[in-house]
Parts: structure tokens; sequence; C-alpha cells
């Protein structure tokens, strides 16, 4: 069974630095791309990152280019989004998905002074 | 960007009935390698989202045979043939074509009547 279980999240205040972690279980994960998505309460969902299968290109979405990096651990089957100056807009509830097909619970991100 | 556009934003059904929902994008999603990258989620009341269909009519494993998705180049549909109480959510379009970045439309809510 597919398993994706997001960590990391919390309180954070405007500026502040958050990493999430997402732990990949159930299936090969070194060969699987890996995506964020986020969701603002009681919004819709946007991407915000993907990595591919061996770590070696990424991509990112325009309001967090420069801010958030996406890396991978493909002996640890973790992927991870490191996310620097953060700022309210970027309060949102973080999905790790497997090339969008399945998706962990999602971790809640707040920044808030 | 591609710019996913969804109607209705709001759609009250009557359990047993029908409901569809449409979906267009804002250049044709007919991808070079002549497959079309649209897929349909369904995001259940505190849920995370959970893919239903990918490239236009294809049904994940585990998806009732009621849901249906149809549609070419910009215009695409998802049905379901008879609406029941575990449909009601949110559900959202997304194109995979012309990435980065994947986009989501604003997505539908469905409850019922």
């Amino acid at each position: 069974e597919v398993q994706l279980v997001e960590s990391g999240g919390g309180l954070v205040q405007p500026g502040g630095s958050l990493r999430l972690s997402c732990a990949a279980s159930g299936f090969t994960f070194s060969t699987y791309w890996m995506h964020w998505v986020r969701q603002p309460p009681g919004k819709g969902l946007v991407w915000v990152s993907r990595i591919n299968s061996d770590g070696s290109s990424t991509n990112y979405a325009d309001s967090v280019k420069g801010r958030f990096t996406i890396s991978r651990d493909n002996a640890k089957n973790v992927v991870s989004l490191q996310m620097n100056s953060l700022r309210a807009e970027d309060t949102a509830v973080y999905y790790c998905a497997r090339s969008l097909d399945y998706w962990g619970q999602g971790t809640l991100v707040t920044v808030s002074s | 960007d591609v710019v996913m556009t969804q109607s209705p934003l709001s759609l009250p059904v009557t359990l047993g009935q029908p409901a569809s929902i449409s979906c267009r994008s804002s250049q044709s999603l007919v991808h070079s390698d002549g497959n079309t990258y649209l897929s349909w989620f369904q995001q259940r009341p505190g849920q995370s989202p959970r893919r239903l269909i990918y490239k236009v009519s294809n049904r994940d494993s585990g998806v009732p045979d009621r849901f249906s998705g149809s549609g070419s180049g910009t215009d695409f549909t998802l049905k379901i043939s008879r609406v029941e109480a575990e449909d009601v959510g949110v559900y959202y379009c997304m194109q995979g074509t012309h990435w980065p970045p994947w986009t989501f439309g604003q997505g539908t809510k469905v409850e019922i009547k």
C-alpha cells in the first residue's frame, strides 16, 4: 500500500524557515517523481515544486522560486521541502504527492507573527 | 501558464441523479507524445485529494465506474452517472501537459440538494 506521511509543519514568524519532510513507503520510491502541492485555508490546490526520480532536476512555482528548495534521499525514501523567507501568503496545508497520483494527508504551515 | 477554468463552481445534485463538471484549458492539452495529460481529483471534506481520472478518461484503481471522463483539446468533462452521498466534496481538474507549472482548476463543490 502506498503511504506518504508529511511532517514538519507548524507556526512560524514571517521571514522564518521551516523544513517539511515526506516519508514514503509501499512503492519503489527511487523510480518516481515527487511533488509538493499546497492548499491555502478554504482555497484550491496550487502546485509548488517537483523533483525527478534521482534528484537531478527540480522545478518551482514562480511564487516560491528562490525561497523554497526541494530535495530527496532515495536511501531513506524521503522527500523534503526547505522553506525560507516565509510570508503570510505561504500559509497552507502542504501535501506531498507521488507523480500526482497518490497524496499524503498534508501538514499545516502557518506563517504569522 | 495554462489556465484551467471549471464550471460550475457549485453543483447541488439530487441523490441518484447525474452530475457533470466542465473544465476548459487556455490552450490545447495534447502533448507532443500524443497523450493528453488531463486529470480529475476528488477532495472529500477534511481529506486529501484523490485522483479519479488520468489522461482524460482512464479511471484509477478502485474508482467506481459511475465516474467517467471525456473530452479533447481544450474541453473536458467529468460525469457522475448517479450521485451517491459519498461523492460530496470538491472536484478539481489538472493539466500536466505544459509544465512547469502543473495547474489546477478552481474546484467545483458538489453537494446534495
